[in-house]
């Protein structure tokens, strides 16, 4: 049964630094990773969604790595601002079927002004 | 324009009572989900539809019952609401075989069972 495991659970950075997050998964056998975003009380909105077949994509100061056969993802942000500060969610999708997302537990930010 | 909308936003009952979440999408998308996130922002997931059939069902108590009176449309019935069912209710949507296979969310439901 896949497992998604983000580290670490909470970050706190000054404004500007540029930082990583990271994401982990137990079977490599996935069909896409998705990097979410979730501020307090709020929904989801996707970031950035990488294939299986591809080993990075970016979005403006995002960018998000892929290492499938080891399991991993990550997602770097650089020139951190205040607005970031939210709960950054990683989720993968299985490779059989339209199957659902298995989320990891998320890595909540703050930067610091 | 809202991709995929929910209705109620906030939605407080009494223990016992039935209620309905309802969830609709303009994205033409085939495929819909409910995931849960609990009080410790996990989020897990419930159910699937694709095409109006059920397709995943998770290990969830049969007090819950979704709904998918058409593709566009998937809608959550709870019965005899238990503390424990208090929780954000999430809504989703994808295109099965779609090129990304995006899903997109709804901005939730919170649901408060006193």
């Amino acid at each position: 049964k896949q497992e998604v495991t983000q580290i670490p659970a909470a970050l706190s950075v000054p404004e500007g630094e540029n930082l990583v997050l990271n994401c982990s998964f137990t079977d490599s056998a996935i069909y896409n990773l998705q990097w979410f975003r979730q501020d307090p009380g709020k929904g989801l909105t996707s970031l950035l969604l990488i294939q299986s077949s591809q080993r990075e994509q970016t979005s403006g100061r995002l960018n998000a790595s892929l290492d499938k056969s080891s399991g991993r993802s990550t997602l770097y942000i650089a020139a951190s601002q205040p607005g970031d500060s939210a709960t950054y969610l990683c989720a993968v999708r299985g490779s059989s079927g339209n199957t659902p997302l298995v989320f990891g537990k998320g890595t909540r930010l703050s930067v610091i002004a | 324009d809202t991709a995929v909308s929910q209705t109620p936003k906030y939605l407080v009952t009494q223990m016992g009572n039935d209620k309905s979440i309802k969830c609709e999408q303009n994205l033409g998308h085939d495929t819909m989900y409910w995931y849960k996130q609990d009080s410790k922002k996990f989020l897990k997931i419930m159910f699937s539809y694709n095409n109006k059939e059920l397709i995943i069902n998770e290990t969830v108590p049969n007090r819950f019952s979704p709904k998918s009176p058409d593709k566009a449309h998937l809608n959550l019935h709870i019965n005899s609401l238990e503390l424990g069912d208090s929780a954000v209710y999430f809504c989703a949507s994808s295109q099965f075989g779609g090129a990304l296979n995006i899903q997109y969310f709804g901005a939730g439901t919170r649901l408060s069972v006193l």
